[in-house]
């Protein structure tokens, strides 16, 4: 079964809007983690959160982490256009991590 | 500190014949992990190894996949036999040895395998 399944499928926004993606996952992890992959690329590691942790900033993104809602959010500020990408979210609970299937952003110029 | 380096960047085979993927973890990086990728969709994990032991292997499928980290060179996917159903992009990344509940993993750039 998927462990971390994002929502929304798909988001277009304006260039400068706030960009909200969700994660919901289905049993205990040890960490979760967002990662950007653009069309045909590899991924980019953007952020890690620890289960301990409730929310974490990294320049313009940041994450939050609900364990008893089993649950996490990436928030991206001041979207810019080469912020286009798929974003999935990543859940660690034996040092594999599980994929959801992934968000399609994409920021209009 | 060069990133992890896999290599073919892509790979075209025929039904039947032989894939072989690598991939050079990250320099300090004793850690590997494989994943496949098929189109639209998310990465699923396949194999878990650490220098000369299979840590989890519960992505493989049971025939026709292999996977090793030898004491020298890199890791090294076999695929044998290919299908269709094999075209894919591998992916691999890699992290340090006793990083606890970080582990963050560092991919590389995948190898997308076609089969004809």
């Amino acid at each position: 079964s998927q462990q971390g399944e994002e929502d929304p499928q798909a988001l277009s926004i304006q260039e400068g809007e706030n960009a909200t993606m969700n994660c919901s996952y289905k049993t205990s992890i040890n960490n979760l983690q967002w990662y950007r992959q653009n069309s045909g690329r590899g991924l980019v590691h953007l952020i890690l959160i620890r289960s301990n942790e409730r929310e974490k900033h990294s320049g313009r993104l940041r994450v939050t982490l609900d364990t008893s809602k089993k649950s996490s959010s990436l928030l991206i500020t001041a979207s810019r256009a080469a912020d286009t990408a798929s974003y999935f979210c990543a859940t660690d609970a034996n040092s594999k991590l599980t994929f959801g299937k992934g968000i399609t952003l994409s920021v209009r110029p | 500190n060069a990133g992890v380096m896999q290599n073919p960047r892509h790979l075209v085979r025929r039904r039947g014949q032989e894939a072989r993927l690598r991939c050079s973890p990250m320099k300090g990086h004793s850690h590997v992990y494989w994943y496949r990728q098929l189109p639209e969709e998310g990465l699923k994990f396949m194999v878990y190894l650490q220098k000369e032991n299979i840590i989890d292997e519960s992505g493989m499928p049971k025939e026709r996949f292999s996977a090793e980290f030898p004491k020298e060179g890199p890791s090294i996917l076999r695929i044998q036999q290919v299908v269709r159903g094999d075209s894919a992009a591998y992916f691999c990344a890699s992290s340090q040895p006793g990083r606890g509940s970080y582990n963050e993993q560092f991919f590389g750039p995948g190898t997308r395998l076609t089969v004809l």
